[in-house]
């Protein structure tokens, strides 16, 4: 299995509600990303979590929180987003440590994304 | 001047034509890789280089890093290949480490 699922695949919301983005996967990948992509753009990095510890966040606002809950899942959390948080989010994972060590071949595994619509 | 730097921004080719998008990076780099990405949004690992040359079926994938430079090549283009190919380097040493993105390069294969 070398995929990486994420739900759901479309998400309408409003900027009071809250809902959550899911991401899974079943490689034994024990680093977990979520990237930020805008039309036209490429992605941006968001959060990574190492060994379910959140290791980057890159300055995302609060309106946005990770959690990591055991080593195959990682969530997005929403709340009161604005509609210029509209974008495609997709989760990615890969081995962690060196590249070349272990069998690691730092590779990359992207899900299809969770496109979100705030109105 | 971004980090890494793609070329051409838009390419539209006929079927079974053969392909070259080029990546350009001004930084050190631990490895290199290539993604594409369709229409719809899923991004697909193509290739991860440090060095040399890597072939998965039409698809090479070269690296110069004295040159700070490498290439995609698709031989026998299809229209199935069309999509957005994306260089994004990796600054440190370990799987975790942050990408850069190039801005990607749009592909279109005409029957």
């Amino acid at each position: 299995d070398t995929e990486v699922t994420q739900t759901p695949k479309h998400l309408v919301m409003g900027m009071t509600n809250k809902k959550s983005l899911k991401c899974e996967q079943h490689m034994g990948h024990r680093a977990m990303y979520w990237y930020k992509q805008k039309a036209k753009k490429p992605p941006e990095l968001m959060f990574v979590y190492s060994y379910e510890k959140l290791s980057i966040n890159e300055s995302v606002p609060s309106r946005f929180s990770p959690e990591c809950p055991n080593s195959s899942l990682l969530n997005l959390h929403l709340h009161a987003l604005q509609p210029e948080d509209s974008a495609l989010y997709l989760c990615a994972s890969s081995q962690v440590g060196l590249a070349g060590d272990k069998g690691n071949t730092g590779e990359l595994f992207f899900g299809e994304g969770s496109r979100l619509t705030v109105l | 001047k971004n980090e890494v730097e793609q070329s051409p921004q838009n390419l539209t080719a006929q079927e079974g034509e053969f392909i070259t998008i080029n990546c350009s990076y001004s930084v050190g780099i631990s490895a290199l890789h290539w993604l594409q990405q369709h229409p719809g949004g899923g991004i697909v690992s193509l290739f991860m280089l440090s060095s040399g040359k890597k072939k998965h079926g039409r698809l090479i994938a070269t690296i110069n890093i004295q040159e700070k430079h490498s290439s995609l090549h698709i031989t026998a283009s299809h229209p199935r290949d069309s999509a957005v190919y994306i260089c994004a380097v990796r600054r440190g040493e370990t799987s975790g480490s942050r990408l850069t993105f190039g801005e990607g390069t749009q592909l279109t294969v005409n029957p």
